[in-house]
């Protein structure tokens, strides 16, 4: 069965920090893998994803993401953080090659402190 | 609108009674997708339609939990004799079809008491 861990519950960093935000993934077949941001009493926006291809991936607001197939990772990274950039992080992988059909994790709750 | 619509935003029920639960997809959106988000948790999926066809409702949590798409456009969440445990955001998600990105609405936050 897929699952996703996301290792930090809570993540508390200074503005202008650099970011990673840990994912770890465990699946049998090749998977789709995503980054959703949630702020507050807001639905989930799409960060970046990783489908195919090059293993770095560029996403929104200056975040990236690296898939690592051999670590089963994809870790979220910004190298500079904004107090805007505060917010509920969740990590996700597909269900059977659907962009829908995801399984997500606990989620990180990243708090960019003045 | 431009994006997911749900409605309402916030509602609270009493145990035991019945709620509706609405998604506005965006127009021409095939694929649609409902989330259930426990407190602090992540969302978890309940079911899938593709135009008015449940096509995967395998994350439903029992039979209280019922989900349509009649016309294929808008779908309606039905929860039945509501627990406590049901306290929780119902996120809806739409995508053109079922290997594009989904789209999320606001959620709708459900409390029992």
């Amino acid at each position: 069965a897929q699952s996703v861990t996301q290792l930090d519950s809570q993540v508390p960093v200074f503005e202008e920090a650099p970011v990673e935000l840990r994912c770890n993934y465990s699946s049998s077949v090749s998977v789709y893998l995503f980054w959703y941001v949630q702020y507050p009493n807001q639905g989930l926006q799409l960060l970046l994803k990783y489908l195919s291809g090059s293993t770095l991936v560029k996403g929104i607001n200056g975040f990236e993401a690296e898939f690592n197939k051999s670590q089963t990772s994809f870790h979220l990274r910004k190298p500079s953080v904004h107090i805007s950039d505060t917010a509920e992080y969740f990590c996700a992988v597909s269900l059977g090659g659907s962009q829908g059909n995801l399984i997500f994790g606990k989620g990180t709750k990243l708090s960019v402190k003045p | 609108g431009a994006g997911v619509s749900q409605s309402p935003r916030y509602k609270v029920a009493k145990r035991g009674q019945d709620v509706a639960l609405r998604c506005d997809p965006i127009s021409g959106h095939v694929s649609l997708f409902w989330y259930q988000q426990a407190l602090g948790q992540g969302p978890e999926f309940l079911t899938y339609f593709q135009n008015e066809a449940q096509l995967d409702k395998s994350g439903l949590p029992s039979d209280r939990f019922f989900a349509e798409r009649p016309e294929g456009s808008v779908s309606t969440l039905k929860i039945q004799r509501t627990q406590q445990e049901d306290s929780a955001v119902y996120l809806c998600a739409s995508s053109l079809d079922h290997n594009t990105e989904a789209f999320f609405g606001q959620g709708t936050r459900l409390t029992v008491v």
